[in-house]
C-alpha cells in the first residue's frame, strides 16, 4: 500500500462511451499526476496539479479530460477514445513538486478500448 | 524531448550482482530517481541522486555521473523478489520528470 488508490482496476469501455478514473491519495500531498503506461514504452506524463491548480498538459488530446477538485482526489474524464488509448493509466502524488519530492504511485487503472 | 535510455531485460542468478545503467541527455538536471515495479503493481522509490556519487541502501546502491549523463543502479546478493522492471527517471531543468522504458530483470534459481 502507497497510500494512492485508483478505482477501478480495471475497465473495458468502448469508443463511444464515456467513464471517469478515480484517484485518492491519503497521504497529505499537494501534487498530482495522472501518468500513462503502455507496453515497452517509458511513462508518459498526463497532467499535473500542484494545489488544486493545473500545472502541466503534456499536449494531451481533448478526449482525456482531468479534474482536480481537491488535493486528494484526481479524476480522469474519458470519452470517445480510440483503441491505442488501451493502456495501464497511473496516478501519483507527492509533498510537492520539488527537485526530490519521490513520487507516491497507485496501483494503476488497467483500460481496454474496443 | 528528453533521451533516457537503458536495457530492455538482464538476467541474473539469485545471490549474484547486477548492475543496470542509464544514460540521459536532458535540458539541465535536478535529479535522477530510480524506481521499481513489479509485474501489475504500482511504481516504487527507491533512490534519488542529485550530486555525483554513490548512495547505497541496504543491498541497492545509485551512482550518479552528472558530467556524463550517466547513472547505475546496483543490486546485491539478488533475490527472487528482485525480478522486476527497474525505472530511470529524470528531473530536467524545467523540473519535469521523464522516465526511460525501464529494465525487467529476471532473477533465476
Amino acid at each position: 500500500e502507497t497510500g494512492v488508490t485508483q478505482t477501478p482496476r480495471h475497465l473495458v469501455m468502448g469508443m463511444t462511451n464515456k467513464k471517469s478514473l478515480k484517484c485518492e491519495q491519503h497521504l497529505g500531498h499537494n501534487a498530482m499526476y495522472w501518468y500513462k503506461q503502455s507496453a515497452k514504452k517509458p511513462l508518459e506524463l498526463m497532467f499535473v496539479y500542484n494545489f488544486k491548480e493545473q500545472t502541466e498538459n503534456n499536449s494531451v488530446p481533448s478526449r482525456f479530460s482531468p479534474e482536480c477538485p481537491n488535493s486528494s482526489h484526481l479524476f480522469l474524464h474519458l470519452h470517445t477514445l480510440q483503441p491505442e488509448d488501451s493502456a495501464l493509466y497511473l496516478c501519483a502524488s507527492s509533498q510537492d513538486e520539488g527537485a526530490s519530492s519521490e513520487q507516491y504511485f497507485g496501483p494503476g487503472t488497467r483500460l481496454t478500448v474496443t | 524531448g528528453q533521451n533516457i535510455d537503458q536495457p530492455t531485460e538482464m538476467t541474473a542468478t539469485e545471490g549474484a550482482i547486477v548492475q543496470i545503467n542509464c544514460t540521459y541527455q536532458t535540458s539541465g538536471f535536478n535529479g535522477l530517481f530510480w524506481y521499481q515495479q513489479h509485474a501489475g503493481e504500482a511504481p516504487t522509490f527507491l533512490s534519488y541522486n542529485v550530486l555525483d556519487g554513490l548512495e547505497e541502501k541496504g543491498r541497492f546502491s545509485s551512482f550518479l555521473s552528472r558530467s556524463k549523463g550517466y547513472s547505475y543502479l546496483l543490486l546485491k546478493e539478488l533475490q527472487m523478489k528482485d525480478s522486476a522492471s527497474y525505472l530511470c527517471a529524470v528531473r530536467d531543468g524545467d523540473y519535469k520528470l521523464s522516465f526511460g522504458a525501464g529494465t525487467t530483470v529476471t532473477v533465476r534459481a
